[in-house]
């Protein structure tokens, strides 16, 4: 496609409930990185894939995130048990390259705003 | 460790003004900046990034940020605001095979 695509763009969900946040890079990207952005904070990083390989899984704060992306392609963030904390917006970014070459071009979504409530 | 400072949450200029946003980072190795812009609603679009090349890297809808090593600096300035110019700017820094860190964040209000 022409930029990363997320789906959804605004979910709110019943705390306890289970999210399934969806990325469709730039096709042809091998890597892809999820984001967390808190309400008037920067974003913070999540998690970072080469092709289907979760390379770095860092920045995922708790056990009940979950990423994957099985074909190489599209990703899915999963998050399970949702608490009124995971509220934020949640953005996907996807870049060319492999990781080493720093210099690259990262290109963002739009983003999934999610509320827990 | 990387890490990015802005100085200042909130910048406020009227248009025609000079726009002038500080970012400083913490690097152990030479880093590769980005400033990136998000307007309400919307996802980080790219404005510049300084990759090793020259100091002085210009980005879209008129911005530039300079790279000065001695200052650990990377601030975005730009001759004459616009109004469109509103929006939140983001510093970040990236080297070696590190994940994008960014700053807090700030935003830019244009005052007619």
């Amino acid at each position: 496609g022409a930029g990363v695509s997320q789906s959804p763009r605004y979910k709110v969900a019943k705390r306890g409930q289970d999210v399934a946040l969806r990325c469709d890079p730039i096709s042809g990207h091998v890597s892809l990185f999820w984001y967390q952005q808190a309400l008037g904070q920067g974003p913070e990083f999540l998690t970072y894939f080469q092709n289907e390989a979760q390379l770095d899984k860092s920045g995922l704060p708790s056990d009940r995130f979950f990423a994957e992306r099985p074909e190489g392609s599209v990703s899915t963030l999963k998050i399970q048990r949702t608490q009124q904390e995971d509220s934020a917006v949640y953005l996907c970014a996807s870049s060319f390259r492999g990781g080493t070459v720093s210099g690259n071009t990262i290109y963002f979504g739009e983003g999934s705003w999610l509320t827990v409530v | 460790a990387q890490s990015v400072t802005q100085l200042g949450s909130h910048v406020s200029v009227s248009e025609g003004a000079l726009v002038l946003l500080r970012c400083n980072y913490s690097s152990s190795v030479p880093p590769y900046l980005f400033w990136y812009v998000q307007y309400p609603n919307q996802g980080l679009q790219l404005l510049l990034k300084y990759t090793s090349a020259a100091t002085l890297v210009k980005g879209i809808n008129g911005f530039e940020a300079e790279f000065k090593k001695s200052e650990t600096s990377f601030h975005l300035t730009k001759p004459s605001a616009h109004m469109s110019d509103a929006a939140e700017y983001f510093c970040a820094v990236r080297s070696g095979n590190t994940p994008l860190v960014f700053g807090k964040g700030t935003r830019l209000s244009v005052i007619a």
